[in-house]
């Protein structure tokens, strides 16, 4: 089992829809990290998290410590949102240890 | 200036070729990082340069050899590379090491290294 699991693993949606990935972790973490990849390009950090709730256009990150538990969303979908989304927590080591991504298509 | 800047984008070579991989930022970061990725996967650490000094390698083959020559600058130095090396090479850099609390990564854009 991952330390870091995301789903869902693809994701299709309408232009405008309410969109909503998951990550979940089972290790102790100082930060979480939600990052953005467009096919074949580098990687950009959306947030960085250790607790709450953290909002920056479209874009809302929230983090259940107890849980261990994060969620992307994103409002007003639109189809520049394509990408992948990759979950990514800081652990023990200050290493950051990946998801396997949540690739997103959203169709105008 | 906020980004990480990678050179040269494309990059393919033979496997008896010699070949660099830049990275440069100018955030005033003392941590510096490059990172192999996969088609499809998430990126895998390779090296991290703490205060331009290596701090961690994460048993990469000696064909790839990292160099900091100063705390703007990252290089990756290739040498007879295999074809399973092909990947997306991404450099990263953040404020201080890793074991800092505040510690976001900032990723370049990657060099797509072909090796024939």
């Amino acid at each position: 089992k991952n330390e870091v699991e995301q789903s869902p693993q693809n994701l299709t949606a309408q232009e405008g829809e309410f969109i909503t990935i998951n990550c979940s972790y089972s290790v102790g973490i100082s930060a979480l990290h939600w990052l953005q990849q467009h096919p074949g390009g580098g990687i950009v950090s959306l947030f960085m998290l250790s607790s709450g709730k953290k909002k920056h256009g479209r874009l809302i990150a929230t983090i259940n410590i107890q849980e261990k538990h994060s969620s992307l969303h994103i409002t007003a979908s639109h189809p520049r949102d394509s990408a992948v989304y990759i979950c990514a927590v800081r652990g023990d080591t200050g290493k950051l240890i990946f998801g396997q991504g949540t690739t997103l298509q959203v169709k105008p | 200036d906020t980004e990480v800047t990678q050179t040269p984008k494309h990059l393919v070579m033979g496997m008896t070729n010699k070949k660099s991989l830049k990275c440069e930022q100018h955030m005033g970061h003392r941590a510096m990082y490059w990172y192999k990725q996969k088609a499809k996967k998430p990126p895998e650490l390779m090296f991290v340069y703490s205060y331009e000094k290596l701090s961690i390698n994460e048993s990469v083959p000696s064909r790839f050899s990292p160099e900091c020559p100063n705390s703007s600058l990252l290089n990756l130095h290739l040498h007879a590379l295999q074809p399973e090396d092909s990947a997306l090479y991404l450099c990263a850099s953040s404020q201080e090491g890793l074991s800092t609390l505040y510690n976001e990564q900032f990723f370049g854009p990657g060099t797509r290294l072909t090796v024939l």
